[in-house]
């Protein structure tokens, strides 16, 4: 089991919100990632981080942003949300000394009104 | 364009029959190949991984075999169980760049019934 979570896991919101998901890995790894993922489809990589104060856009344009002040926390910000954001968001982490080992929260499905 | 194409997309299969699925993969250079599960409404879990010089691994009742000329991979399920139902997510990485960037397929959404 990976120790890494994610909050809330469901959330309803009326658009022009503002809604901050939650990250946190307690596995002291360096690299983090969000992915967008919307039902029956394939995972796209929005957001990673290399490790503290280092963040970069991923494949999929959003307009949500993150942060990485601390190693174990990758908070993903929509300033204001749009129905067109209802997704599922996926956050994971992975350590520097294995390649491409993902571990991947629960998830975080949130859904715009 | 690295790509990664999973079929079938969906499977029905009842309790106790064996099944299995397929990945293909155009990406390039490889690095590794893996599988995961995900349960509806969790993240996913890995399942195996396997490396340019693997052709077979095994997890339990999971099989997955690899084989990199023909850039196919395939992951066979023996006995089903009603806890298999779920989809079963085919992610390919290339050792490219340090991130080494991951190639995701669509999945397969498999059903196990009683």
């Amino acid at each position: 089991e990976a120790d890494i979570y994610q909050t809330p896991r469901y959330l309803v919101i009326g658009t022009g919100k503002k809604i901050t998901l939650e990250c946190s890995q307690t596995m002291g790894h360096d690299k983090m990632y969000w992915y967008q993922q919307d039902p029956g489809m394939e995972l796209h990589l929005i957001h990673y981080s290399y490790g503290v104060n280092s963040t970069e856009k991923g494949d999929l344009s959003s307009e949500s942003t993150v942060s990485r002040i601390r190693t174990e926390h990758f908070p993903l910000t929509l300033e204001s949300a749009r129905p067109s954001h209802t997704s599922q968001y996926l956050c994971a982490s992975s350590p520097r000394t294995e390649r491409n080992t993902i571990y991947f929260g629960e998830g975080s499905w949130l859904t715009v009104v | 364009k690295n790509q990664v194409e999973q079929s079938p997309q969906s499977l029905i299969i009842l309790e106790g029959k064996n099944c299995t699925l397929q990945c293909n993969y155009t990406v390039s250079p490889f690095s590794n190949l893996r599988w995961y599960k995900q349960d509806t409404g969790r993240g996913p879990v890995s399942l195996t991984i396997m490396t340019f010089s693997e052709n077979t691994k095994s997890n339990g009742r999971y099989t997955a075999t690899l084989d990199a000329d023909t850039k196919q991979s395939s992951l066979h399920i023996t006995a089903s169980q009603l806890s298999d139902s779920a989809s079963y997510i085919c992610v390919v990485s290339d050792r490219g760049s340090t991130l080494g960037r991951l190639y995701f397929g669509r999945g397969t959404q498999l059903t196990v019934w009683p």
